[in-house]
């Protein structure tokens, strides 16, 4: 079955200090892996998206990398902001005979404090 | 949430009435998906459709129907038959057909709904 499992859960770091978010999936034949922004009561918003032959992507403070041999994916936070604040999803994409499906992880909650 | 809006943002309604979310997007992208999100779960894919006047029942279809008549337009019903309706609903599109792939998949802003 495929999976994407996330940790941690949540964290709760203050302004200014980085953190990394982890994800790791069983998702095969892989195709694609995403990072999500999820703020309180809206929809996702794309960070990164990753192919096999990606190893590290980044956008602005966000930093994700990929090692597909151990599927397991990371997203470094630098420099947090309060509005850093937020549900950070990682979903992966699976090829089917159908296409491609994504598989989304419970999400890593994060708090940044004053 | 670019351009896909979905209203009303917040819905209620009594048990074993019908229901209907709305979302619409002028981003001309050709495949529109619905997922719910649940508190600890992953967003699930309930339809998708990848052109006008074609959709595919996803993971958890049970209890809900949709129409594609406008490329613009996909719009989701919860009837009666779904056991546990009240979620967060999140419309998606993606500029080109198939479970979006590598392309990018830009969500809507969410209609939360409580049926009690």
């Amino acid at each position: 079955k495929n999976q994407v499992e996330q940790s941690p859960q949540s964290l709760i770091i203050l302004e200014g200090k980085n953190c990394t978010l982890q994800c790791n999936y069983t998702v095969s034949p892989f195709s694609n892996l995403r990072w999500y922004k999820q703020d309180t009561g809206r929809g996702p918003v794309s960070l990164t998206i990753m192919t096999f032959s990606e190893n590290t992507k980044s956008n602005g403070r966000y930093t994700a990398t990929l090692d597909a041999d151990t599927k397991q994916s990371s997203l470094h936070i630098t420099a947090s902001q309060l509005s850093d604040s937020a549900s950070y999803i990682c979903v992966v994409s699976g090829l089917t005979g159908g296409g491609n499906k994504l598989t989304f992880g419970t999400g890593t909650q994060l708090k940044v404090e004053l | 949430d670019g351009g896909i809006t979905q209203s009303p943002k917040y819905l209620f309604r009594k048990e074993g009435q019908n229901v209907t979310l709305s979302c619409e997007q002028n981003l001309n992208h050709d495949a529109m998906y619905w997922y719910r999100q649940d508190p600890g779960q992953g967003l699930r894919l309930i339809y998708y459709s990848q052109i006008v006047n074609d959709f595919q029942k996803g993971d958890i279809a049970e209890g809900y129907s949709v129409s594609r008549e406008k490329k613009e337009s996909f719009p989701l019903t919860v009837t009666s038959a779904q056991k546990n309706p009240t979620a967060f609903y999140l419309c998606a599109s993606s500029e080109f057909p198939g479970l979006a792939g590598g392309y990018e998949q830009y969500f809507g802003p969410g209609t939360r709904l409580t049926v009690t």
